[in-house]
């Protein structure tokens, strides 16, 4: 079975300092990867994703997350925080569930704060 | 297009009633799934679907039913609801390809009294 963890479920940080939120997976065959986001009360939206194309994906609100095969990594980055970036973010990874068919295991999530 | 619709957006419930959480999508998608969201337990599976007339179980499908007529609806039924089901449910559909984005309704709030 294939899982997702985010190290730390909270993350603070200042307005303007750098993001950074670390997801680690384990997968048996080469994986896709993304990352989403949850804005309060509200459902999830898709960040960015890694399909086997390049390891550095850019995505939306400036945020990038790199592809380490080696470290079997995929942490999400953004170079400064802005009030707007706080909310949940979560991470993810196909899993085959059998019948030719994937699902998405999501991590834990990791709540981030942006303090003024 | 609407994308992903859920209804109802809260919902409360006694102990052992039954309800259906309803779902559907105007994407033409194949793919439809429903997920539970509890604090610090991320996003969990319970049920999804491939297609019309297809379903399987996810990690957490106990107490819950799915049933796919069209393409476009994908209900959740809870047959006797439990405190345990109190939850953020969440649907989300996709496209054929495995590494094609999914995309979430807005999340119905069930409390079980």
């Amino acid at each position: 079975a294939q899982s997702v963890t985010q190290l730390g479920s909270h993350v603070s940080v200042s307005e303007g300092a750098l993001v950074l939120l670390r997801c680690n997976y384990s997968s048996s065959v080469p994986p896709y990867l993304f990352w989403y986001v949850q804005y309060p009360n509200q459902g999830l939206q898709l960040l960015l994703k890694y399909t086997s194309a390049a390891t550095l994906v850019k995505g939306i609100n400036g945020f990038e997350a790199e592809f380490k095969k080696s470290e079997t990594s995929f942490h999400l980055t953004k170079p400064s925080a802005h009030m707007r970036d706080a909310a949940e973010y979560f991470c993810a990874v196909t899993a085959y569930s059998g019948a030719g068919s994937y699902q998405l295991t999501f991590g834990k999530g990791t709540k981030l704060s942006v303090i003024p | 297009n609407a994308g992903v619709t859920q209804t109802p957006k809260f919902q409360v419930l006694k102990t052992g009633q039954s309800m259906t959480l309803q779902c559907a999508q105007d994407m033409n998608h194949e793919y439809m799934s429903w997920y539970r969201q509890d604090p610090g337990m991320g996003l969990r599976l319970i049920h999804y679907s491939v297609g019309a007339g297809i379903t399987d179980q996810g990690e957490v499908p106990n107490g819950y039913n799915v049933s796919r007529s069209t393409t476009e609806d994908f209900p959740l039924r809870l047959l006797s609801a439990a405190p345990s089901q109190t939850s953020v449910y969440f649907c989300a559909s996709r496209s054929g390809q495995n590494y094609n984005e999914q995309f979430f309704g807005p999340g119905t709030r069930l409390t079980v009294l």
